[in-house]
């Protein structure tokens, strides 16, 4: 069935480094873009980077952007999340979310990840 | 960025009785708006698309309404396997596609 499942994720040091993946499953992975969602404690839910289709596209959140590299291989059917100079308020559970695409472009989130716990503190 | 506000934080809703959240958009997002409900433990699980399109396999129960920044998710008769977070997204201007900041459905 359509599925993506998880992996990585745990307790790490404030300045660590933590690599996120995320395999899928059940349909044609190279027809959607591909997303990182998180849910920091107590908070909402907050989109911190997409990928396009070939790579060519990838774009984070201002919260992440130049700690967090968002890739893919679409060979295997994958996509992870590259987390350097991690900080406390990164603590969240982290999604992979695939779009829907219905007029091909970046839209609603119909396919989640189990979610990975991601903890950084001393 | 379109900020989009829930409202309110928490409503508490008797069994069988209707729940209504509102979600407000800080501009125009036409109709590009989705409801997910989210468990505890859980991947949160889409409900609504294109402000009022039930996602495969979602209950009658739940309806979506609303245009441009006002907009409502409606549970017309609460059962308590409805105790969730609902988060309202905006997919009509990225980037970022923005979430509200959710509504916590409690049973009474």
């Amino acid at each position: 069935q359509v599925q993506l499942v998880q992996s990585g994720g745990g307790l790490v040091k404030p300045g660590g480094s933590l690599r996120l993946s995320c395999a899928a499953s059940g349909f044609t992975f190279t027809d959607y873009y591909m997303t990182w969602i998180r849910q920091a404690p107590g908070k909402g839910l907050e989109c911190i980077s997409y990928i396009s289709r070939g790579s060519n596209t990838k774009d984070y959140a201002d919260s992440v952007r130049g700690r967090f590299t968002i890739s893919r291989d679409n060979r295997k059917n994958s996509v992870s999340l590259q987390m350097d100079s991690l900080r406390a308020d990164d603590t969240a559970v982290y999604y992979c979310a695939r779009p829907r695409m219905v007029d091909g472009t970046l839209d609603f989130f119909d396919i989640w990840g189990q979610g990975t716990l991601v903890t950084v503190s001393s | 960025e379109i900020v989009m506000t829930q409202s309110p934080a928490t409503l508490s809703v008797s069994p069988g009785e209707r729940a209504t959240l509102s979600c407000r958009a800080s501009q125009s997002i036409s109709s590009n708006l989705a409801w997910y409900q989210h468990k505890p433990g859980q991947a949160p699980r889409l409900l609504i698309y294109g402000t009022s399109t039930r996602a495969t396999g979602i209950p009658a129960r739940f309806s979506g309404s609303g245009s441009g920044t006002e907009f409502t998710l409606t549970i017309s008769s609460l059962q308590s396997e409805d105790l969730a977070v609902y988060y309202c997204q905006q997919y009509n201007s990225w980037p970022p596609l923005t979430f509200g900041g959710g509504t916590k459905v409690e049973i009474k």
